[in-house]
């Protein structure tokens, strides 16, 4: 069956950069996207980015200077970097996959999620 | 970006209708279909989808769930709601597939 594990630093400290990875399994990441979807403590979703079935990427627009989306197929798994990091990106970040194909930009499968804290 | 409103809450009596609306700023209908989806989350649990393409339900998704609307204007209803539908729903657009976008989210409270 479909799977997406999130796995990284729960502790990030302001200014360094996170780096998440998301180990998937049940399909294949050159039929389905990928993204990465966040949410702070008692707020909402925010979509950060993705990486298609053909390896293209598209960030949101906001975080696009310090995101960085990538994956390695052979090893089934989708990896986030972003730099800089401060406080208010204190979230839980999860994982998510494409319903049925790549481009179908809606999220049937999730993650657990993993909470990242940024604190000194 | 394509921006989506949401109410911020919402409390409805046990098994009356919950209706949950969503307006976009922009037109998300393209070549017959509205990309507008729905997705229930609760409290330290990942979002579950609901209903895609506005209207369909997602599997294993009850029929008390449904969805209607198009271009900008989009609802979620729920009916008869039961005591477990207590959740923050949130509606989200892929017609701008480089730029996905959720609604700030409706909390649903069950009387």
């Amino acid at each position: 069956q479909v799977q997406l594990k999130e796995s990284g630093p729960g502790l990030v400290q302001p200014s360094q950069t996170l780096s998440l990875t998301c180990t998937v399994s049940g399909f294949s990441l050159t039929s389905n996207s990928v993204h990465w979807v966040r949410q702070p403590p008692g707020k909402g979703l925010e979509w950060m980015g993705g990486i298609w079935g053909d390896g293209s990427t598209d960030y949101n627009s906001a975080l696009k200077s310090r995101l960085s989306i990538s994956r390695d197929t052979s090893k089934s798994q989708v990896f986030l970097k972003m730099n800089s990091l401060q406080t208010d990106d204190t979230a839980i970040y999860f994982c998510t996959r494409s319903h049925y194909y790549s481009a179908h930009g809606w999220f049937a499968y999730w993650g657990q999620g993993t909470l990242v804290t940024v604190s000194s | 970006d394509i921006v989506l409103t949401q109410s911020p809450a919402l409390a409805v009596s046990l098994g009356q209708r919950a209706t949950i609306s969503c307006k976009t700023n922009q037109n998300v209908d393209y070549y017959g279909n509205s990309y507008m989806h729905w997705y229930q989350q609760k409290p330290g649990q990942q979002p579950k989808l609901l209903i895609y393409l506005a209207s369909n339900l997602a599997s294993g998704i009850p029929a008390r769930f449904s969805g209607r609307g198009s271009g900008t204007d989009f609802t979620l209803t729920i009916d008869p709601v039961e005591a477990d539908d207590t959740a923050t729903y949130y509606c989200q657009q892929s017609r701008n597939l480089r730029a996905l976008t959720f609604g700030s989210g409706t909390k649903l409270e069950i009387k």
